[in-house]
């Protein structure tokens, strides 16, 4: 049985350019979240969507934004990208709101 | 603005013996908590939670505390494996997001 899957795995883009992340939740999930994790820190939470509706965002720029598909499935996009959004970025997903998500491996990004 | 805290980065225990992890917070409002466990080049995986109206949740062998007028969780692993040894982070939910703590690398020793 799949886990949560992301991709790519890993991405080089330069300042200023635009970035769209994919996940594919475990089959029957509902909802997935976003998190960027910097080295040395714990996952930033992003946004939480839920039967296709965000149910929580976290303090990012508006330049982050993402949407859940009717198979469940998201894309996080970046625009504009800075050096600083170089990150791990996690995709989880869970049958229901708040409680044992699963990860995905992440998507490495790293702006140049 | 760190409302999730784990001030400890890492901790060494040896196998068999009880691995404590610490977790405090800020936010009363918090309404679920949650444990998870880093492999280098995973994701986190999912141990164990707890909702605020509970102070404690057992599992096999992890039992989560929550002392909320402290505003402290603890981890308690027992008897600890050299499986274990990984980066565990600490969660907390209010109104649908999310708040990591920085993480304890827990290392096992055999």
């Amino acid at each position: 049985d799949a886990g949560v899957t992301q991709s790519p795995t890993h991405l080089i883009k330069t300042r200023g350019q635009h970035v769209t992340l994919r996940c594919s939740p475990i089959s029957g999930h509902k909802s997935v979240s976003w998190y960027q994790q910097v080295l040395g820190q714990g996952p930033q939470f992003i946004f939480q969507y839920y039967e296709k509706e965000e149910r929580g965002r976290g303090n990012f720029p508006d330049r982050f934004s993402a949407r859940q598909f009717p198979n469940y499935s998201s894309e996080l996009n970046v625009n504009a990208l800075l050096l600083g959004d170089s990150a791990l970025y996690l995709c989880a997903s869970s049958l229901v709101l708040n409680y044992g998500y699963t990860f995905g491996s992440g998507t490495r990004l790293t702006v140049v | 603005d760190q409302q999730v805290k784990q001030n400890s980065p890492s901790l060494s225990v040896q196998e068999g013996r009880i691995s404590i992890l610490n977790c405090d917070y800020t936010n009363s409002m918090f309404d679920y908590f949650l444990w998870y466990k880093k492999y280098p080049a995973e994701g986190p995986t999912f141990l164990i939670s707890i909702s605020s109206i509970k102070d404690k949740n057992e599992d096999g062998r992890f039992t989560v505390f929550l002392n909320k007028s402290a505003k402290h969780l603890s981890l308690h692993i027992v008897p600890s494996q050299p499986g274990d040894s990984a980066v565990y982070f600490c969660a907390a939910t209010n109104f649908n997001k999310f708040y990591f703590g920085s993480g304890t690398k827990l290392n096992v020793k055999p």
